[in-house]
């Protein structure tokens, strides 16, 4: 299996464009998380998904952030409209079930807004 | 709510040194705890984890201990190669709410 693939690898952006960014989990896995990780903040868990569904976004940092997964296979995260301080590395990660399992991290994309 | 504390890095060492980086907790239940790893321009990986008190996660030379007393899943290393450099996450997964809870990440710089 080629793991959680994540799309862009990097994205430059101006503020006020909209950005998103894309995930493909790992065929099987039920469950699906978005984290942002910075220096400031660390790992941080924007919204997770269990069978396409959202079950907590409370983490999503505003309105100008949202979620979706239209099936099994593709997530993605939309900022619209972008600012500099949404700057971050945005992990996707999947897992097979809602248990104590291990997350599959994708490699991240790496958000630059000016 | 859960909570996971680190210490603060970075922890710079020597070749063959021990290293501990240390971790303790606070959940409501009875939490899995986990160590994971991220390796520089890479997502993290699990590197191990414990279910139950008293358990010891290890890999690759690395081992930690769920120590429900002290609250804590300390991890430690005999021979820390440059090779291990990367920053070490600690986690919680209480399973009530199906995600980890994560610490703000240690970063260990190895050097010859």
């Amino acid at each position: 299996d080629a793991g959680v693939i994540q799309s862009p690898r990097h994205e430059v952006t101006e503020m006020g464009q909209e950005v998103t960014l894309r995930c493909k989990p790992i065929s099987g896995h039920n469950s699906l998380f978005w984290y942002r990780q910075t220096m400031m903040r660390g790992l941080e868990l924007l919204i997770y998904f269990n069978n396409n569904v959202p079950i907590d976004d409370s983490g999503m940092p505003e309105d100008r952030f949202s979620a979706k997964m239209p099936n099994a296979s593709f997530s993605t995260l939309k900022i619209q409209p972008s600012e500099p301080r949404d700057s971050a590395v945005y992990f996707c990660a999947s897992r097979p079930g809602q248990g104590l399992e291990k997350l599959f991290f994708g490699s991240g994309t790496q958000l630059s807004v000016l | 709510g859960d909570s996971v504390t680190q210490m603060e890095g970075p922890v710079t060492l020597s070749e063959e040194a021990f290293l501990t980086i240390n971790c303790t907790y606070t959940a409501t239940g009875y939490p899995s705890l986990f160590w994971y790893v991220q390796y520089p321009g890479e997502g993290l990986q699990l590197l191990l984890k414990a279910t139950k008190a008293d358990d010891k996660g290890s890999n690759k030379g690395f081992e930690a201990t769920y120590r429900k007393e002290t609250t804590s899943f300390h991890l430690e290393k005999g021979s820390v190669q440059v090779s291990d450099s990367a920053v070490y996450f600690c986690a919680l997964d209480t399973g009530t709410a199906s995600k980890l809870t994560f610490g703000t990440g240690t970063r260990l710089q190895v050097t010859l």
